[in-house]
């Protein structure tokens, strides 16, 4: 079955550090991972979608990496600012068949100023 | 905007209630989730829809059933509302296996409260 790890758990920044948040998969034979910002009380706004073909994704200040080999993926954060506060969640579909993802529990972040 | 719609985002019910939470997605999207989110236990799967009629249980159905008699709406009951089922619950919609997309959009969630 597969497993999805993220550390940490929470991390506190300084506001303008560039910083890296982890998530690990125990299974390789993946369809696609996605990264998602949860604000608190809020549902899950999706962030970065990498499918198994691709290595990497950018939007803005974000950069998600997917290395399958490794069973890892980073999501890169430059130049972090209070507003990318939230808990980051990553989730794996793994190929197969199953259209259910696998969600890790998150990484909280806290930027101040 | 694609959107996935959860018509409450606060509710407080009374124990023996029979709640309905409803859940409307605009992108012709195949598959619907319902999600429980509580402090220290993560995402847990309470149901899921793959089509229209079709349920399939999740991790954990116990005192839910869900309805889906239309494709974009999904439905999530509580039978008879319990205090261990104040939680966050979130809604979520997919296409079903395509090479182009694949990715999860979510609702803004509800704030379940049982008194």
């Amino acid at each position: 079955k597969q497993e999805v790890t993220q550390i940490p758990a929470a991390l506190s920044v300084p506001e303008g550090e560039n910083l890296v948040l982890n998530c690990s998969f125990t299974d390789s034979a993946i369809y696609n991972l996605q990264w998602f910002r949860q604000d608190p009380g809020k549902g899950l706004t999706s962030l970065l979608l990498i499918q198994s073909s691709q290595r990497e994704q950018t939007s803005g200040r974000l950069n998600a990496s997917l290395d399958k080999s490794s069973g890892r993926s980073t999501l890169y954060i430059a130049a972090s600012q209070p507003g990318d506060s939230a808990t980051y969640l990553c989730a794996v579909k793994e190929s197969g068949g199953s259209y259910i993802p696998t969600f890790g529990r998150g990484t909280s972040l806290i930027v101040h100023p | 905007d694609v959107k996935v719609t959860q018509s409450s985002r606060y509710l407080v019910k009374r124990t023996g209630e029979k709640v309905f939470l409803e859940c409307v997605q605009d992108m012709d999207h195949e598959n619907m989730f319902w999600y429980r989110q509580d402090p220290g236990l993560g995402l847990r799967l309470i149901y899921f829809s793959y089509d229209v009629k079709m349920k399939e249980k999740g991790d954990i159905p116990e005192g839910y059933s869900v309805s889906r008699e239309k494709k974009e709406r999904f439905s999530l009951i509580l039978e008879s509302a319990s205090t261990n089922q104040t939680s966050m619950y979130l809604c979520a919609s997919s296409l079903w296996r395509t090479p182009s997309s694949g990715g999860y959009t979510f609702g803004s969630g509800t704030r379940l409260t049982v008194v």
